[in-house]
Order: C-alpha cells, then structure tokens, then sequence
C-alpha cells in the first residue's frame, strides 16, 4: 500500500514570497490534515478535510495561508505572502474517516526555510 | 483547552537499559491517547493507543504505556532499549468526540548509546 506523499521535500524561499506544498494522501481515505511543525515543537493541525469539506481551520492563519482539495483526494496548501515564522516541517496526513478510533498515517513532510 | 506535556526533552541512555517517557495531559472527560514515534528520516508513526478497556496498552517494538486516570497521566515504557529505539517520541490526546482534533506534545529526542 502506497503511502501519504508530499512535494517537495525542501523549499527556501525569502519573506513575502509565495509557496505552495502537494500532498497525496492513501487511497481510500477520506480524511486528510494538514499539520505545521516548528523545530523543538509537536506537530499542529491546520486544517482537516472530510473529502471535499473543511472539517476544521480554527488553526490556519487565513490571512496568509489557504488550502484546498477540489476533488476529494489531493491537496494543496498556499501561504501567501511567507514570513519568517513560517519556517517549519508542513506535514500531510490521511485517515479513512475523522473517527480518532482510525489511525493518521504521516507523509515525510516538506521542510520549509523562510529567509 | 487540551494539552500535553511531556518534560523529557532529550533523553540518553544505553542499551539494555529501562526506559521511561512521561507524557501528562489536561482534560477532564473522556480522552482518547496516543504515543507516535519518529525515526530518523522516516515519517511519524503510531506506536500505540489507548481508547477504553486495560489502561496497559501494548504497541510495536516491546513498548507498553499506561493510562492512570487520577495522574492524567500516559507513559511510555520499554524493560530494555535497543539501539534502534534511537528516535523522536510525541504524546498526543483528543478529547472523547470523535471528530476532535489530536493535540501533541512537544516530543522527547532518545538517543540510546551501543
């Protein structure tokens, strides 16, 4: 069974630069999180996605950052304009339902460094 | 609000040894506890989990955690690490609903000596 992906794996970028991160989640799941992890922190939802609907973003700066999954399967997460603060690991999960009784299963992350 | 502490930052021990990760939360209803492990360069993983049912749970690699209610506490313990249990440690705990996003701790880095 393919895992969660996510591209890129690296992104540098300088403040008030645009950016965009994909993830792939497992097929068949319906749930999908995005979580931003800062160096020495835990991981922390941004936003999860029951298919095509947001579940919850009471995490997500909307003023910078959005996201989307159109099609009920992959998705894209967009911080625009970045700042420093930004600079963290952005992880993708999947899960087939929102039920806490169903494991998240992570991707590998995509390394961002905001200069 | 919900959080998780977990006061181990780094941890250092060598093989063989017992080991011991504190994990506290502060939630007073129904929770629902988790132990990830990430080793390095690999993607965050489930160790265990606790629902319901025997507060001692069971996870992959010889880990065990329990629950103990009255100390809103979940630790994580192993009788005898093995050099491959080198990696990065979260706590996370939801709330009983369901549909209630998962809150993790801050992690404890363990390196094991050979």
């Amino acid at each position: 069974e393919a895992g969660v992906a996510q591209s890129p794996r690296y992104k540098i970028i300088e403040k008030r630069q645009s950016v965009a991160f994909w993830c792939n989640p497992i097929s068949g799941h319906a749930t999908l999180y995005w979580y931003q992890q800062i160096l020495g922190q835990g991981p922390k939802l941004l936003i999860q996605f029951q298919n095509n609907g947001v579940v919850d973003d009471s995490q997500l700066p909307k003023d910078r950052f959005s996201a989307e999954r159109l099609k009920g399967v992959d998705s894209t997460l967009k911080i625009q304009p970045a700042k420093l603060e930004d600079s963290a690991v952005y992880l993708c999960a999947s899960s087939l339902d929102p039920s806490s009784l169903n494991e998240q299963f992570f991707g590998p992350g995509t390394r961002l460094t905001v200069l | 609000a919900q959080s998780v502490s977990q006061h181990n930052h780094h941890v250092i021990l060598s093989e063989a040894a017992s080991l011991e990760l504190g994990c506290n939360y502060s939630y007073g209803g129904t929770v629902n506890l988790f132990w990830y492990v990430q080793y390095p360069g690999q993607h965050l993983q489930l160790l265990l989990k606790y629902f319901s049912g025997d507060p001692l749970v069971k996870g992959i690699k010889g880990f065990e955690a329990e629950f103990i209610k009255s100390k809103f506490s979940f630790n994580l313990r192993k009788p005898s690490v093995q050099w491959s249990d080198t990696a990065e440690y979260f706590c996370a705990v939801n709330a009983g609903s369901s549909a209630s996003k998962i809150i993790f701790g801050s992690g404890t880095r363990l390196s094991i000596r050979p």
